[in-house]
């Protein structure tokens, strides 16, 4: 049973160019959260989706970032426009449902720009 | 205040002692808590899982919940170099299911 994948593991992108953050959950997940850590700091709550919802957005900025989980396929963070301060570690964990349900990392998606 | 708290650290133990890794949340109504732990570079794992008051033993670890005081704690009995790392507290809230982590606490064990 494979874990969550997040891809691309590593992505650089010049500042305005948009970076698209992929993750597909465990196999039985319906829900996924997305997190942003920058170096020595903590975890980042961004936003939570269940299949074609989103659920909780409290954490996402207000402009150029945006998130989706389609019926099928895997769950999208969208970033338009980049800027030097969207640089961090970006990661995605699934559970399968709401409440007392156990979530699970993927290894992360390292983006820098440059 | 926020809704997950840590000490930051660094908490330093010497191999073979227990490390005591505490927590506190703001939302009463929060119905889940668990702790995580991640290594340098890497993506959090998780270790222990508990839902209801009292300790939840898993080998060396031993979580504990006080719902009445909003305190969540992390036991490592007999510390080894490899548990050196940070360690995530996370709590669900309830009304919405998000799940929301508190800054880590880096914890050290010396040779």
């Amino acid at each position: 049973n494979a874990g969550v994948m997040q891809n691309p593991r590593h992505l650089v992108r010049r500042r305005g160019q948009e970076a698209r953050l992929r993750c597909s959950p465990m196999k039985g997940h319906s829900h996924v959260y997305w997190y942003r850590q920058l170096p020595e700091e903590g975890l980042k709550f961004m936003v939570y989706l269940q299949k074609e919802n989103i659920i909780d957005e409290s954490g996402m900025p207000k402009e150029r970032f945006s998130a989706e989980f389609p019926k099928e396929g895997p769950s999208i963070l969208r970033i338009q426009q980049v800027v030097r301060g969207d640089s961090a570690a970006y990661f995605c964990a699934s559970s399968p449902g709401r409440g007392q349900t156990e979530a699970f990392f993927g290894q992360g998606t390292r983006l820098t720009v440059v | 205040q926020k809704e997950v708290e840590q000490n930051s650290g660094p908490l330093s133990v010497p191999e073979g002692a227990i490390a005591s890794l505490n927590c506190t949340y703001s939302d009463r109504v929060s119905q889940s808590f668990f702790w995580y732990r991640q290594y340098s570079g890497k993506s959090p794992e998780l270790i222990m899982s508990i839902y209801s008051n009292g300790d939840k033993e898993d080998g060396r670890f031993t979580a504990q919940l006080n719902k009445a005081s909003q305190y969540v704690s992390l036991l490592i009995r007999d510390s080894q170099p490899s548990d050196s790392a940070t360690y995530l507290c996370a709590v669900i809230r309830v009304n919405t299911g998000k799940l929301i982590f508190g800054q880590g606490t880096t914890l050290q064990v010396k040779p």
